[in-house]
């Protein structure tokens, strides 16, 4: 079975602060993993997506995240926030077993609040 | 590509009483899949579909849940004898394979 950790439910920082959010997964197969963001009453919308290769991969908005196998995390990154990158944000696994569906096992998710 | 859609947005209803939502996919994509969200969780996996064969169910997905895909375009979920617990977003998602996952705006079921 698979699992997401996000670690801490909320996080703030200031505009042009550097915004991190913690992720770590379990799973018994290689996994690919994902970040989404959800704004209020909105669905989910990719930001990014680690599958296989490359171990930093970026995405959309300025977000990167780095797959560490080792440590079985893939925290996100953003070098300086905005006031629009406030939102919520799930870490998801699924895995490279074809015939699984690639289902996503979710986080709790990060609410993020970028204040001035 | 008009995205996922989910109708309606919004719908209240008494207990007891049955309730039906749809989702349309982007249109070249032959997995459709269903998610329910509560408050301050992340989506929960409910069934996927491949064309118009449901493949998975989650053990979430009680006797009372019943989702179909008719010629694997369009999906419906429904949910008979609604419980005060079923309040939640529902979600529906489409890729096409193993391709990242688009989801739609969701339906939120409020239960009086």
């Amino acid at each position: 079975a698979q699992s997401v950790t996000q670690l801490g439910s909320h996080v703030s920082v200031s505009e042009g602060a550097l915004v991190l959010l913690r992720c770590n997964y379990s799973s018994s197969v290689p996994p690919y993993l994902f970040w989404y963001v959800q704004y209020p009453n909105q669905g989910l919308q990719l930001l990014l997506k680690y599958t296989t290769g490359a171990t930093l991969v970026k995405g959309i908005n300025g977000f990167e995240a780095e797959f560490k196998k080792s440590e079985t995390s893939f925290h996100l990154t953003k070098p300086s926030a905005h006031m629009s990158d406030a939102a919520e944000y799930f870490c998801a696994v699924s895995d490279q077993v074809t015939g699984g569906g690639n289902k996503l096992t979710f986080g709790t998710g990060t609410q993020l609040k970028v204040e001035l | 590509d008009t995205g996922v859609s989910q109708n309606p947005r919004h719908k209240i209803t008494k207990r007891g009483q049955n309730v039906t939502f749809r989702c349309d996919p982007i249109s070249e994509h032959n997995r459709l899949y269903w998610y329910r969200q509560t408050l301050g969780q992340g989506p929960e996996f409910l069934t996927y579909f491949q064309n118009e064969a449901q493949l998975e169910k989650s053990r979430l997905l009680s006797d009372r849940f019943s989702a179909e895909r008719p010629k694997g375009s369009f999906s419906t979920l429904e949910i008979q004898r609604t419980e005060q617990g079923d309040s939640a977003m529902y979600l529906c998602a489409s890729s096409q394979g193993v391709q990242p996952q688009h989801f739609g705006d969701g339906t939120r079921l409020s239960i009086l």
